[in-house]
């Protein structure tokens, strides 16, 4: 199947460190992507990691991978206000001609 | 680059009438995207190409919907005739496919379609 799932919603204060979560059910999965969307605007890619790494940062951004338990997470260092949106796990298979299939999104409110 | 761009950016419409929703991929994708966004079904892909070719269209809701894409750099997503329930918001993406992989998914600010 093609589900990836992610929870709702995560309330976090400003400089705090935000993780999100993200599980997919597809092995043969190739690339997953993290994609941010802020209101009234469209998805903006923020990192994407290969299936065969484990860990990729890039700067206030780490994405973890267990491809044991298929599951993505997303770390935000030091969040600030402007880190309020909605955060999309996405995944591409080989096996699907490498189409985008989405998670629900994760709304995240940064709290001062 | 200027990135995917989309029009119009906001489009409200009669039900029955036609609707067109316009795309230009970033110069250099080979492989493009169109995706619908409502609160209640998230993201879900409609249809993409690949090097101009309909690749997959199992989403595209119904016959009301078509797409073209008459060259690399121009895509079109028409609803004819439309109705309430196509509101939503509408999302072009590009990327570039080689081989086996995909690289670099971009997307359009969007168009938001509301039929009265």
């Amino acid at each position: 199947g093609e589900d990836v799932e992610q929870s709702l919603f995560l309330s976090v204060r400003e400089g705090d460190s935000s993780v999100i979560n993200c599980t997919y059910t597809d092995s043969s999965s190739t690339y997953l992507y993290w994609y941010k969307q802020e209101p009234g605007a469209g998805l903006q890619l923020l990192t994407y990691i290969f299936s065969n790494m484990d860990m990729k940062q890039d700067q206030r951004l780490t994405v973890l991978l267990n491809k044991k338990d298929k599951h993505l997470s997303l770390r935000i260092a030091d969040t600030q206000t402007g880190d309020s949106a909605i955060y999309f796990c996405a995944e591409t298979m080989r096996a699907a001609g490498n189409k985008l299939t989405f998670g629900g999104g994760t709304r995240v409110l940064v709290k001062p | 680059d200027a990135g995917v761009i989309q029009s119009p950016r906001h489009e409200v419409t009669e039900m029955g009438q036609e609707v067109t929703l316009r795309c230009k991929p970033i110069s250099g994708h080979n492989s493009l995207f169109w995706y619908r966004q409502t609160m209640m079904r998230g993201l879900e892909l409609l249809i993409y190409f690949n090097n101009n070719v309909p690749i997959d269209d199992s989403g595209m809701p119904e016959d009301r919907f078509s797409a073209k894409m008459p060259n690399a750099s121009f895509s079109t997503l028409k609803i004819q005739p439309s109705e309430p329930r196509d509101s939503a918001v509408y999302f072009c993406a590009s990327s570039l496919r080689q081989g086996a992989f995909t690289y670099g998914y971009t997307f359009g600010s969007g168009t938001r379609l509301t039929v009265v």
